[in-house]
C-alpha cells in the first residue's frame, strides 16, 4: 500500500459527460500529481498542486481541470468527455523538497462510451 | 526531446536468472534523480528503486540493483533471481531539480515476461 489513495478505481461514462476523480495523498505530502497512461501516448504528466498551489502544468487540455483543497487532498475534473479521453488516471504526491520518494495511487480507470 | 529512452520494449527471462533492463536519459541537470517502477497487469505502479545524481553507490533494494552509469547517462536495472511473479510493465523515470516542481518523466517502459 503506497498510501496514496484514489477513487473510484473504475468509471464508465458517456462521451459529452463530466467527472471527478479524487485523490488524498500520503500524511505528510504537500505535492500532488497527475499523470494520465494511455496506449498511444504512454505515461503523459497532467499537472502538479504544491500545497494548494498549482506549480506545474504538462499536456492538460482545456477541458481538464484540477485543484488541490487545504487538506491537501485533489481532485481532476474532466469534461466534455470524448473516446479518446478513456485511460488510467494516476495521482502521485511527495514531500517537500528534493528526496527520493514520490508513491503513486492504484489508479483510476476511465472507460468512455 | 525524449528524456528518458527505454530501448526494449519487451523481454522473456528464465525463472531464477537475471535480467537487465536498458535505461537512458537526457538532461543538461547537475542534480536530478533516477527511478523505476514496476506496473503489473493489474496496473497499479510500484516504486522500486531509486538514484540520486551525486549518489556515489549503485542503489540495491532487495533483488533489484541500479547500474549507474552517469557519463554514459545510463541508469539499467537488474533484477536478480526473477521469480514469476516479476512479470509486468517497468518504467524508467527521471526527476531533474533544477526546476521548481520536481515532476517525473517517464519512458516508453519495458514489458518483462518470467518463463518458469
Amino acid at each position: 500500500d503506497s498510501g496514496v489513495t484514489q477513487t473510484p478505481k473504475h468509471l464508465i461514462t458517456a462521451t459529452g459527460q463530466r467527472v471527478t476523480l479524487r485523490c488524498s495523498p500520503r500524511s505528510g505530502d504537500l505535492s500532488v500529481y497527475w499523470y494520465q497512461q494511455s496506449l498511444d501516448q504512454g505515461l503523459q504528466f497532467l499537472i502538479q498542486y504544491y500545497n494548494g498551489e498549482e506549480r506545474a502544468k504538462g499536456n492538460i487540455l482545456e477541458r481538464f481541470s484540477a485543484q488541490q483543497f487545504p487538506d491537501l487532498h485533489s481532485e481532476l475534473n474532466l469534461s466534455s468527455l470524448e473516446l479518446g479521453d478513456s485511460a488510467l488516471y494516476f495521482c502521485a504526491s511527495s514531500p517537500p523538497g528534493t528526496g527520493n520518494t514520490i508513491y503513486f495511487g492504484e489508479g483510476s480507470w476511465l472507460t468512455v462510451v | 526531446a525524449q528524456k528518458i529512452t527505454q530501448t526494449q520494449p519487451g523481454m522473456f527471462v528464465q525463472e531464477k536468472e537475471a535480467v537487465t533492463l536498458d535505461c537512458t536519459y537526457d538532461t543538461s541537470d547537475q542534480s536530478y534523480g533516477l527511478f523505476w517502477y514496476k506496473q503489473p497487469s493489474s496496473g497499479e505502479m510500484i516504486f522500486l528503486i531509486y538514484q540520486g545524481s551525486y549518489d556515489e553507490q549503485n542503489a540495491t533494494e532487495g533483488r533489484y540493483s541500479l547500474n549507474f552509469q552517469k557519463a554514459r547517462k545510463s541508469a539499467n536495472l537488474v533484477i536478480s533471481a526473477s521469480q514469476l511473479g516479476d512479470s509486468a510493465m517497468y518504467f524508467c523515470a527521471m526527476r531533474e531539480y533544477r526546476s521548481n516542481d520536481y515532476k517525473l518523466s517517464f519512458g516508453a517502459g519495458t514489458t518483462v515476461t518470467v518463463r518458469a
